[in-house]
């Protein structure tokens, strides 16, 4: 059980195209998921919460207009990575927290994102 | 903000050798939780603490939620090949609120 899913698995990209990624929930509804960004040899950092029928909440310092989030249903959060550039190449990681568990998040297998 | 202490970055082991990690907070968390992650991966969850004092086992892996609610520890008994990759902890304040990470510790085993 709890397990969440993330497609693309890996997307390469030209510089000013927009990249749309989605994470799913696939055995468990999630009223609330996470999207993090990974840098190498690096810890998670969170990016926003996205809550379902809800505009998501974004930590300071990441552009919303940048990075689009969808969470229209309990089982499925997009991100969209706008006008992306080099420096947006990452390593993206979703998770999701079961709507019958209390903080356990579970977490998606990330998207390499590679901005040319 | 609210950080998570792990140290030291990297841990060696032999095969088949017990380890401890540890994790430290200046701030009160609620709910401790420890992943794996393996590279090129998301984290995977291997406990979930949520009682000041606790100690919960998964197979080979125990953790506790230290008593003063500022700190876990995560043991791995009997180290095998598969058990390499990085380690967070990570915790919660709260009901529905973020998490926060430690900067994870990169273990590897020498078989």
């Amino acid at each position: 059980g709890a397990v969440v899913s993330q497609h693309p698995s890996w997307v390469i990209c030209k510089s000013g195209t927009s990249v749309k990624i989605e994470c799913r929930s696939l055995d468990f509804q999630a009223t609330t998921m996470f999207w993090y960004r990974q840098f190498p040899k690096q810890s998670l950092m969170l990016m926003a919460t996205s809550n379902e029928g809800s505009k998501a909440t974004y930590e300071q310092g990441v552009e919303k207009d940048k990075f689009l989030i969808n969470h229209a249903s309990l089982t499925l959060s997009t991100l969209t990575v706008t006008s992306a550039h080099p420096e947006d190449s990452s390593f993206y990681i979703c998770s999701a927290r079961d709507i019958g568990t209390v903080d356990e998040q579970f977490f998606g297998p990330g998207t390499r994102l590679t901005v040319l | 903000g609210q950080q998570l202490n792990q140290s030291p970055q990297s841990m060696f082991i032999q095969e088949g050798e017990d380890v401890s990690m540890n994790c430290t907070s200046s701030s009160i968390f609620n709910t401790w939780l420890w992943y794996k992650q393996d590279p090129g991966e998301g984290p995977v969850l291997l406990i979930a603490l949520y009682k000041a004092g606790e100690l919960t086992s998964n197979g080979r892996l125990t953790a506790q939620f230290g008593i003063t609610r500022k700190d876990s520890f995560l043991n791995i008994s009997a180290s095998i090949p598969s058990d390499v990759g990085i380690y967070f902890c990570a915790g919660s304040t709260g009901a529905n609120s973020k998490l926060t990470f430690g900067k994870g510790i990169t273990l590897s085993v020498r078989p």
